[in-house]
């Protein structure tokens, strides 16, 4: 059972316009969620997160939304760059109390930038 | 050390065979967690240390899978008599605390069992 779902395996931008990747979430307790970027070869790596509480954070190129309602949550990236391609990973957990809460995956979309 | 080191990078063993992974996380981190990701598939939650000890261990497949911690630093995941199933890149991931801070990975150690 899939909690959290990347449901476009890969994604193809010109480069300088907006990437846009989606996830789907079924969990009404997931209250906290991270966007994580991996390269081939490499370990993901925490690019973005966002708290229940928000519906939109923004930091540089890379903005999340946050709808509760739809249960899906998008990162953008504007403008997008060749060194953006990579998989992106969606992460979502229960309990933003601090301490441990298991963070669920998704199945990543990989991003490919077009020069 | 600057960032959460994994080995070996790469594992080819036999089926049958018993293999150790290690991870030695970021100095200071107290949680430790590790992750799968099969091919085509997320990342798979195995367990999760907090020190020494392991409260969620909810992940791990099957009883030929376990993990220590020792010292509050270094991990090592075993598992006993692999599987073609068992085939997969292995990741270890530190943090200060849970997730709001996001996870530091490693590179991970990709496991193929023949």
């Amino acid at each position: 059972d899939q909690q959290v779902k990347q449901n476009s395996p890969s994604l193809s931008v010109q480069e300088g316009r907006i990437s846009i990747l989606n996830c789907d979430y079924t969990n009404s307790m997931f209250d906290y969620f991270l966007w994580y970027k991996k390269y081939p070869a490499e370990g993901p790596t925490f690019l973005i997160s966002i708290s229940s509480i928000k519906d939109k954070n923004e930091d540089g190129r890379f903005t999340v939304f946050l709808n509760k309602s739809a249960k899906h949550l998008s990162l953008h990236i504007v403008p997008s760059q060749p060194g953006d391609s990579a998989v992106y990973f969606c992460a979502a957990s229960a309990g933003a109390t601090g301490g441990y809460q298991k963070v669920t995956f998704g199945i990543g979309t990989k991003l490919q930038v077009i020069p | 050390g600057a960032g959460v080191s994994q080995s070996p990078s790469n594992k080819v063993t036999e089926k049958g065979k018993d293999v150790e992974l290690r991870c030695d996380p970021i100095s200071g981190h107290t949680a430790l967690y590790w992750y799968r990701q099969s091919l085509g598939q997320g990342l798979e939650f195995l367990i999760y240390f907090q020190g020494n000890s392991a409260p969620d261990k909810s992940g791990l497949p099957s009883d030929r899978f376990s993990a220590e911690r020792t010292g509050g630093s270094v991990s090592t995941l075993t598992i006993q008599r692999t599987q073609q199933e068992d085939s997969a890149v292995y990741l270890c991931a530190s943090s200060f605390q849970g997730a709001y801070y996001g996870y530091t990975f490693g590179s991970g150690t990709r496991l193929t069992v023949v």
